[in-house]
């Protein structure tokens, strides 16, 4: 099983309408990010979690929440969804940064807003 | 501003060759930095970390350099295989601050 997984895979909605976005990883981490990538802008940081207490907000958090419910589990909402929100969003997990902070990647979900 | 750049344009390489691929930064002082490959549909996966104090890192086909003067970093793979065709990110952390990524340059090789 992966290690990282994210659902739904695939989401098309309209302007307007609340989506979450879910993540759960099995690595035993307690560090979990949630990004966004655009074509030719790289992935940007959305929010951030340290612990289960622990929520920062990243680069981006403009229009977005997140709820970290578990050690395991970190879920994206966007309250009112817009057009310029379509992309591709990847959850993130990483050790602790006195060792290398490596990210382990979901496969991602593929968000379209019309 | 603080910037990362990758090539924006695909490397195109014969297969067997070596391909690099270049980082560039401004307005970093990185401790470290890592490259991830990315294939289509899929989350980047991790590759290398190079230290601040480190100039080069090897790992099977795959070795990356680390020049702080220059502010760059190279990434070559050698003996390039079609499988290696992906996009290659990289990535930089300063102390105390988040991980950063570049926008990633596609390799293509070709057999």
């Amino acid at each position: 099983d992966a290690d990282v997984t994210q659902t739904p895979r695939n989401r098309i909605t309209k302007t307007g309408k609340r989506i979450m976005l879910e993540c759960s990883q099995t690595k035993g981490h307690d560090r979990m990010y949630w990004y966004r990538q655009d074509p030719g802008l790289g992935l940007r940081l959305i929010y951030y979690s340290f612990d289960v207490k622990d929520i920062n907000k990243g680069e981006i958090s403009d229009g977005y929440s997140v709820s970290r419910q578990a050690q395991a589990k970190f879920s994206l909402s966007l309250e009112s969804a817009i057009p310029n929100q379509t992309a591709l969003y990847f959850c993130a997990t990483s050790d602790e940064p006195g060792s290398t902070d490596t990210q382990y990647f979901g496969p991602g979900t593929r968000l379209t807003v019309l | 501003s603080q910037k990362i750049e990758q090539n924006s344009e695909a490397l195109n390489i014969q297969e067997g060759k070596t391909a690099t691929l270049t980082c560039n930064y401004t307005n970093y002082s990185p401790a470290y930095l890592q490259w991830y490959r990315q294939d289509p549909g899929r989350g980047p996966v991790f590759l290398l970390l190079i230290r601040e104090n480190e100039k080069e890192k090897r790992k099977e086909r795959l070795k990356v350099t680390f020049d702080t003067t220059l502010k760059q970093s190279l990434f070559h793979i050698t003996a390039s295989q079609p499988a290696d065709s992906a996009t290659y990110l990289c990535a930089l952390r300063e102390y105390g601050n988040k991980l950063v990524f570049g926008a990633g340059t596609i390799l293509r090789v070709k057999s």
